[in-house]
C-alpha cells in the first residue's frame, strides 16, 4: 500500500521557470492538501480540495496553482519561480471531515530550490 | 479562525525520563478534534495521537498520552519513558469537526532532543 506519493523529491529551479508537483493516493481519500514547510513556520496550507473538480485556496496560495482533475491526483503548479518559493512542499490527504478521528496521511516531501 | 500554539521551541530531555509538549488553541467551534505529529530528521510526518474536544477521557497510545484541558483550551503532549528514537520535531493541529471547512490548523512545532 504506497499512501501518498509524492514526484519529484528533489528539484532546483532557476527563477523564473514553471514546475509542477504531483501527489498521488491510493486511499480513496475526498480531502487532499498541499503545504510548504519552512524553518520556525510549521505546516502552512497552500491549497487545498475536498473533491474531484473542486480547489481552494489556504494560508499562502500566491504563485501557486493547483488541479484535482481525478480523485486520486493533486497537481501542485508554479508557473514562475521565485527565490521566496524555496522550501519543503508535502502533499497530505484525509478522509471526509466528518470522519472525525481520522488523521491526514503525509507523501514524503519535495525540496525544492530556485536559484 | 483557528489557531494552534506550540510555545516550546525545543526541548531536552534525558533518555527514560517523561516530557510534556505544550499545544495551546484558540476556536470558536464547540466540535474539534486534536492531533499530535511526528517530524523525525527523516522528514515524513506520523500521526500519534488523535482527541476529540467531546472525549471524556485523555487518549493514550503507547508511550504516548494527551493531557486535555478542555477549559484552559490545552492539549499538552505527554510521552513516557523517552527513547533517543523520539527525538524530532512535533506539531499538534487541530480541525473543526462540525459545521465547518473541516480544514486542519497546525502549530509551528516543538523540536525534541533527547539525551543519552
Amino acid at each position: 500500500n504506497a499512501g501518498v506519493t509524492q514526484t519529484p523529491k528533489f528539484r532546483v529551479l532557476k527563477t523564473g521557470q514553471s514546475m509542477t508537483l504531483l501527489c498521488a493516493q491510493d486511499m480513496n481519500h475526498e480531502y487532499m492538501y498541499w503545504y510548504r514547510q519552512d524553518p520556525g513556520m510549521g505546516l502552512r496550507l497552500i491549497h487545498y480540495s475536498v473533491g474531484e473538480g473542486t480547489t481552494a485556496k489556504g494560508e499562502v496560495p500566491d504563485g501557486y496553482n493547483v488541479s484535482r482533475l481525478k480523485k486520486q491526483n493533486f497537481l501542485l503548479g508554479l508557473e514562475s519561480a521565485a527565490p521566496s518559493q524555496t522550501s519543503v512542499y508535502f502533499c497530505a490527504s484525509s478522509h471526509r471531515g466528518e470522519a472525525s478521528n481520522q488523521p491526514q496521511h503525509f507523501g514524503d516531501g519535495t525540496r525544492l530550490s530556485i536559484l | 479562525a483557528q489557531k494552534i500554539t506550540q510555545t516550546q521551541p525545543g526541548m531536552f530531555v534525558q533518555e527514560k525520563e517523561a516530557v510534556t509538549l505544550d499545544c495551546t488553541y484558540d476556536t470558536s467551534d464547540q466540535s474539534y478534534g486534536l492531533f499530535w505529529y511526528k517530524q523525525p530528521s527523516s522528514g515524513e510526518m506520523i500521526f500519534l495521537i488523535y482527541q476529540g474536544s467531546y472525549d471524556e477521557q485523555n487518549a493514550t497510545e503507547g508511550r504516548y498520552s494527551l493531557n486535555f484541558q478542555k477549559a484552559r483550551k490545552s492539549a499538552n503532549l505527554v510521552i513516557s519513558a523517552s527513547q533517543l528514537g523520539d527525538s524530532a520535531m512535533y506539531f499538534c493541529a487541530m480541525r473543526p469537526l462540525k459545521g465547518g471547512s473541516y480544514i486542519p490548523t497546525f502549530g509551528r512545532g516543538t523540536s525534541l532532543i533527547v539525551h543519552p
